[in-house]
């Protein structure tokens, strides 16, 4: 079963300039979660989707960052115009199951954004 | 807001030593979770808890969910060179949805042969 697939898996932007980051979540998994962590600091909660939907957007920085899940399926995260502390690895994790189940995050490898 | 504290920051170890971790919060979880990451890879599950009290092994990884709820440690035993990477703790707060989880700013660990 392929896991959780993140691209590009690097990306060297200048500021100003948009970035759009790519994840596929784990077939059938309804749970699609961005988190980032920046430079040597804690990873943190972006949002979460279930299929289509937003269930959450509470850890988005600001309106310069856009997250869509068109179909459910996969999901894409765009930095317009993107900023010199934007830079960091943001990770997309997948989870199946609904509410209560506590089901396991399966994590992606990470797209490490650098913003010049 | 929230705030996970994991100590150490960084730990140089030779291969065969324990390891000891923690993290501690301002508030309670009601789920603590430990997670690796390796090089060039996202971060992967260890062990989950899920009740205070409660004390969990893995192989040679052992971990323990605090009975104020605020806290949580693991250990690794006898490490080897695999063990390199970088640890995290995750706490699921109560009030937030499933997966909406806070994360404390890793343990670097590092083992010489």
């Amino acid at each position: 079963e392929a896991g959780v697939t993140q691209f590009p898996s690097h990306s060297v932007i200048e500021k100003g300039q948009t970035v759009t980051l790519r994840c596929d979540p784990i077939s059938g998994h309804d749970n699609l979660y961005w988190y980032r962590r920046v430079m040597g600091k804690e990873i943190k909660f972006l949002l979460h989707f279930v299929k289509e939907s937003k269930q959450d957007e509470s850890g988005m920085p600001n309106n310069r960052f856009l997250a869509e899940r068109t179909g459910g399926t996969y999901s894409t995260l765009k930095v317009q115009p993107a900023e010199l502390e934007d830079s960091g690895v943001y990770f997309c994790a997948s989870s199946q199951g609904g509410p209560g189940t506590n089901e396991k995050l399966f994590f992606g490898s990470g797209t490490q954004l650098s913003v010049l | 807001g929230q705030q996970l504290n994991q100590s150490p920051q960084s730990m140089f170890i030779q291969e065969g030593e324990d390891v000891s971790m923690n993290c501690t919060s301002s508030s309670i979880f009601n789920t603590w979770l430990w997670y690796k990451q390796d090089p060039g890879e996202g971060p992967v599950l260890l062990i989950a808890l899920y009740k205070a009290g409660e004390l969990t092994s893995n192989g040679r990884l052992t971990a323990q969910f605090g009975i104020t709820r605020k806290d949580s440690f693991l250990n690794i035993s006898a490490s080897i060179p695999s063990d390199v990477g970088i640890y995290f703790c995750a706490g699921q707060p109560i009030s937030d949805s499933w997966g909406k989880l806070q994360f404390g700013a890793g343990t670097q660990v590092v083992v010489t042969p």
